[in-house]
């Protein structure tokens, strides 16, 4: 199976403030078509996983333009600018590549 | 918007047949665009993807769970089911129907005598 490595676990950020996870495939993420099956999700306390953004970088209706996604092939990068309250919760990488698809370990994030 | 809501027993005994229907409101599970999918969460763990379905093709799960995973679709009802066989407590978990860019709100199952 491909793992999915997050860093950092955890994440305190003052309001306001950006935050960025980081996600490492252990194979090249890179589909037989080109696409990048590469999605966030992100599970608010006591809610079901919400995807934020596929392929890498394409938002997901509803989701505000302060999250956005880079990377390519085996890395990968989230980043949130001006954090909000309404942004607590874990975010998971997965990838939708190779089968099984895998989610990495998930990163907390808690406002300082 | 779609909507997905699963139903099913949220006790289940050990050796026993774990059963879950998702049912799908405001979308059909008969296009083929979609992959209908269950993923679960063991408590106070991270999310394992169990297997998906689409539309006119067949059901594949995921090679961890080995020949326990049986998923089907029923477009007559707008439903998609899981059947997981032979449970352990392993299995205890909230279980999510979706499609990616929409998931229920999730069953909790426990597997206990």
């Amino acid at each position: 199976d491909v793992v999915m490595t997050q860093s950092p676990l955890s994440l305190a950020v003052t309001l306001g403030q950006s935050a960025s996870i980081s996600c490492t495939s252990s194979q090249s993420l890179v589909y037989s078509d080109g696409n990048t099956f590469l999605n966030w999700f992100q599970q608010r306390p006591g809610q079901s996983p919400r995807r934020l953004l596929y392929k890498v970088s394409n938002r997901d209706s509803g989701v505000p333009d302060r999250f956005s996604g880079t990377g390519s092939g085996t890395d990968f990068t989230l980043k949130i600018s001006r954090v909000e309250a309404e942004d607590v919760g874990v975010y998971y990488c997965m990838q939708g590549t190779h089968w099984p698809w895998t989610f990495g370990q998930g990163t907390k994030l808690e406002i300082k | 918007q779609v909507q997905l809501q699963e139903s099913g027993p949220g006790l289940v005994k050990p050796s026993e047949t774990l059963s879950l229907t998702c049912t799908v409101s405001g979308g059909s599970v008969s296009s083929a665009t979609y992959y209908w999918s269950w993923i679960r969460q063991p408590p106070g763990r991270g999310l394992e993807w169990i297997g998906y379905i689409y539309y006119g093709g067949r059901a594949t799960s995921n090679p961890s769970l080995r020949s326990r995973v049986t998923i089907s679709l029923d477009a007559s009802k707008n439903q998609f089911s899981l059947k997981l066989t032979s449970v352990t407590a392993a299995d205890t978990a909230v279980y999510y129907c979706g499609r990616m860019d929409v998931w229920g709100q999730g069953t909790t199952v426990t597997v206990s005598s």
